[in-house]
């Protein structure tokens, strides 16, 4: 497939465990991003790679989040000490460069018990 | 900060109409305007791009247009089709490289 894959894509945790998400972006896309969307809203943005480098983090909640891209390619976002309030589907998606045209993933649903 | 509004919240419509979605936007120094289409459980599916320079959009029965100035985008669908029943969402691309900014969504509801 030529698309965003990312997996889980469903994820069961319990309280204060870490987990890790993973993107396969579209190949060639050197703008990779990562979003977070609670039941009956928008998704909101949570960090921006541009390459390896993580451009705009500004969106990550607290210092329990983190996300690498260590080739350019595959993203991985990490989540410490998982709380109830983590629950939501965390989309990922790629573009060319940043501000064009995104396609999005299907999303991890993740779910903190 | 920039602020998306989406309106309606929710719509319902017999299968054949015409409808409208609207979207509106506070900051106008956008570089661009993306809707996007969801459905239930899903990720999101891109439907047109309206970069700024541009007045609308066309692909389709689907037709987006931009007025950068007054802030306001709208969604035009043509024809409505039960399948056309999803969440639609308006997000605008900020002048703040790489992040998007999402309305909540309207809720579309074709019904035969």
């Amino acid at each position: 497939g030529a698309g965003v894959s990312q997996t889980p894509s469903n994820k069961v945790t319990e309280k204060g465990k870490y987990v890790e998400l993973r993107c396969d972006p579209i190949s060639g896309h050197t703008a990779l991003y990562w979003y977070r969307q609670s039941l009956g809203q928008g998704p909101e943005f949570l960090i921006y790679f541009q390459g390896t480098g993580a451009a705009d983090d500004s969106g990550l909640p607290n210092d329990r989040f983190f996300a690498v891209r260590p080739e350019g390619s595959v993203s991985t976002l990490k989540i410490q000490r998982t709380e109830r309030g983590d629950s939501a589907v965390y989309l990922c998606a790629s573009s060319i460069e940043g501000n064009t045209e995104a396609f999005f993933g299907q999303g991890t649903r993740l779910t903190v018990v | 900060k920039q602020e998306v509004t989406q309106i309606p919240a929710a719509l319902s419509v017999p299968e054949g109409e015409n409808l409208v979605l609207n979207c509106s936007f506070t900051d106008s120094a956008i570089y661009n305007l993306q809707w996007f289409r969801q459905d239930p459980g899903k990720g999101l599916t891109s439907l047109l791009l309206i970069q700024s320079s541009q007045r609308e959009q066309t692909s389709g029965r689907l037709n987006a247009s931009l007025d950068k100035s007054s802030g306001r985008s709208t969604l035009y669908i043509a024809a409505s089709q039960p399948g056309d029943s999803a969440t639609y969402l308006c997000a605008v691309w900020g002048t703040s490289y790489g992040k998007l900014t999402f309305g909540q969504g309207t809720i579309l509801t074709v019904h035969p």
